[in-house]
């Protein structure tokens, strides 16, 4: 258990569906982070979070929409997605930005 | 613009036998930060170790250790003494002030560790 849980672990949705991810940690951490890992490509950064509120989105499709209700939580809902959108979708907390990040499992999404 | 290159995109090594895996940054801020993580295929990231630009001494956490060549902007990952366990994605990353502190990762090395 590294601190930073992700649920659910794995996730198959229709293009249709609407679902959320959740992403929790107890670490007392400050910042928290959502990332894109896809096949064959470098991890990329979606959003960012300092003390609950949105510092940065990497020009992310509005059908990602991210929530950051208190330090200890973020979601990133889910909707109309696309096939290229299957990935593991990582999150990571840090105490401040720029300090360093603990991940966690990550979810593996699959878009059918 | 931040930039990580792993040029190596799957690495063997013999058990008990030590590796390098290469990583080169490019940036031109001077305050930057520099960090390993290994993905086992459980898909979780693991920080392994850190390189502050400033450091004058290289990195090392147990079995780890970072070539720090700044004037070549490589930071290679050292692994002593590999296990079976070793085997896993390893990305090294970058953090730079000029860009919120932000981590960038470059596209990963695989590792397989034979016995």
């Amino acid at each position: 258990e590294t601190g930073v849980t992700q649920t659910p672990r794995h996730l198959v949705m229709g293009m249709t569906n609407k679902k959320s991810l959740k992403c929790e940690q107890h670490l007392g951490h400050n910042a928290m982070y959502w990332y894109k890992q896809s096949a064959k490509k470098p991890l990329e950064l979606m959003f960012v979070y300092s003390l609950e509120e949105r510092v940065e989105n990497n020009s992310v499709p509005s059908r990602f929409s991210p929530e950051c209700p208190n330090s200890s939580h973020l979601f990133l809902h889910l909707h109309t997605l696309q096939p290229e959108d299957s990935a593991l979708y990582l999150c990571a907390s840090s105490q401040a930005l720029g300090a360093g990040y603990t991940f966690g499992s990550g979810t593996r999404l699959t878009v059918v | 613009a931040q930039k990580i290159t792993q040029t190596q995109p799957g690495m063997f090594v013999q058990e008990k036998e030590a590796v390098t895996l290469d990583c080169t940054y490019d940036t031109s801020d001077p305050s930057y930060g520099l960090f390993w993580y290994k993905q086992p295929s459980s898909g979780e990231m693991i920080f392994l170790i850190y390189q502050g630009s400033y450091d004058q001494q290289n990195a090392t956490e147990g079995r780890y250790s970072l070539n720090f060549q700044k004037a070549r902007k490589s930071a290679n990952l050292v692994i002593s003494a590999s296990q079976l366990g070793d085997s896993a994605m390893y990305f090294c990353a970058m953090s730079q002030r000029e860009y919120g502190n932000k981590l960038v990762f470059g596209a990963g090395t695989i590792l397989r560790v034979k016995s």
